[in-house]
Order: structure tokens, then C-alpha cells, then sequence
């Protein structure tokens, strides 16, 4: 079993919709979590991070952590065309520098 | 610019050859990370280094070689080619004052070994 679980879709949603993505894992010692999003042709960026269990929301995102069920998610309100891209949930142990990426979730926004 | 960059963007090459993908970044980060992207696999790190001089594997480091001289540059050398290192490649750096998985991320190297 792979340390993190994500469904890689592709989800296609209407503009305005709302997106709602998840990862799983296994590991119990996972404390940091983080949603990266990745352009076509581009690096990924940093999207949201969060430590330890809870939500935090930032403009139309919203990250939740389940440490309970090992299972985090990520809301996107108001989905726009823009948002098109992939989106990778990564995860990390406290003072480990050496992430487990999900495999990506691909999400069309169509105007 | 300041940031975070990869060269070059675009190689092919043979089986065989030996390749180097260049790393250089201007922030004076500690932390680089070489990783490979690939359909069904999603993000694998191959190597990653903690400080000048500091190296260590990751998850898929055989067929590869780093070295860091310098806290700015971070070269990952595949020193013969192989088909299954199709791949794009993908350098990172992280700053030792910021949380684990504060990652930027370069541009990408996109390599094709025919």
C-alpha cells in the first residue's frame, strides 16, 4: 500500500462549482500537509499547508485534515477557469524533509 | 531573477549517454531536492541534500548522481542513460527556517532517452 492514496480523476466541473478533492494515508506520524497545484508544463507550487488536524482556509480554498481517519481534503468555492490544473496533496513527519506526494488530481473547470 | 532555476528545459538523448541536468537557485536555501514525475507514479524524489557538501537517496536513486559544491547549485547527473529515465525532472528548494514541505519548485526538465 502506497503511504498516500489520491484518486487522479480527472474531475471536469461547471465554472462556479465546487471542487472537492481528497487524499488518504497510512502513516499515523504525518503531521504536516500540504496541497500543491501544478500548471501544465510547470513545477508545482505551494497552495496550502497545514500542520496538524483542523482547517484553514485561504480565499476560495479551504484545507481540512482528519488525523482521525487519515484523510485530508481540499475544497475549492466558486471554481473559476483558472483553477484548471493538477492538484497534489503531500505530507511529511515532523524534521523530515523527504515528502509522500499523492499521484495528482487533474481538475478541468469548464466556463 | 531571483528564484529557482533548471537547465535545460528540453533534452533528448541515447541510451547510453551520459546526461546533467543543472539546478541553480538564489535564495541560499538549504534544502534541494531532485524529483522524476511520471504518469501513474506522480512525484518521486531521487535525491536530496541538506546543505553544501550533504547528500543523501531517496525513494529512486539508482542510475543517478548529485553533488553540491555550492548552497546554489544542485546538478543531477545520469551517467548512462537509460529508456526508463524518460521522465521530467523536477528541482526543489526549501528554506531550514520554514516548515517540512515548503517546497519551490523549478520549471522542469523534460528528458526523453531514445
Amino acid at each position: 500500500q502506497k503511504e498516500v492514496e489520491q484518486d487522479p480523476g480527472p474531475l471536469s466541473v461547471p465554472e462556479g462549482a465546487i471542487v472537492s478533492l481528497n487524499c488518504t494515508y497510512s502513516n499515523s506520524a504525518f503531521q504536516y500537509f500540504m496541497w500543491y497545484r501544478q500548471y501544465s508544463r510547470k513545477g508545482p507550487e505551494l497552495l496550502m499547508y497545514t500542520y496538524s488536524s483542523g482547517n484553514k482556509e485561504d480565499g476560495r480554498f479551504t484545507a481540512q485534515v482528519d488525523k482521525s481517519s487519515k484523510y485530508i481534503s481540499l475544497f475549492i468555492r466558486d471554481s473559476q477557469p483558472s483553477d484548471s490544473a493538477t492538484y497534489l496533496c503531500a505530507m511529511s513527519d515532523r524534521g523530515n524533509n523527504r515528502l509522500a506526494f499523492g499521484k495528482g488530481n487533474q481538475v478541468v473547470v469548464i466556463p | 531573477d531571483a528564484g529557482i532555476t533548471q537547465s535545460p528545459r528540453y533534452k533528448i538523448t541515447e541510451t547510453g549517454r551520459q546526461v546533467t541536468l543543472m539546478c541553480h537557485q538564489t535564495w541560499s536555501h538549504s534544502y534541494m531536492f531532485w524529483y522524476r514525475q511520471d504518469l501513474g507514479h506522480g512525484l518521486r524524489l531521487i535525491y536530496y541534500s541538506a546543505a553544501a557538501d550533504i547528500t543523501d537517496k531517496g525513494e529512486v536513486p539508482d542510475g543517478y548522481v548529485v553533488s553540491r559544491s555550492k548552497t546554489e547549485n544542485f546538478p543531477l547527473t545520469l551517467e548512462s542513460a537509460t529508456r526508463s529515465q524518460t521522465s521530467v525532472y523536477f528541482c526543489a528548494s526549501q528554506d531550514s527556517g520554514r516548515g517540512p514541505g515548503e517546497l519551490f519548485f523549478g520549471e522542469g526538465s523534460r528528458l526523453t532517452v531514445l
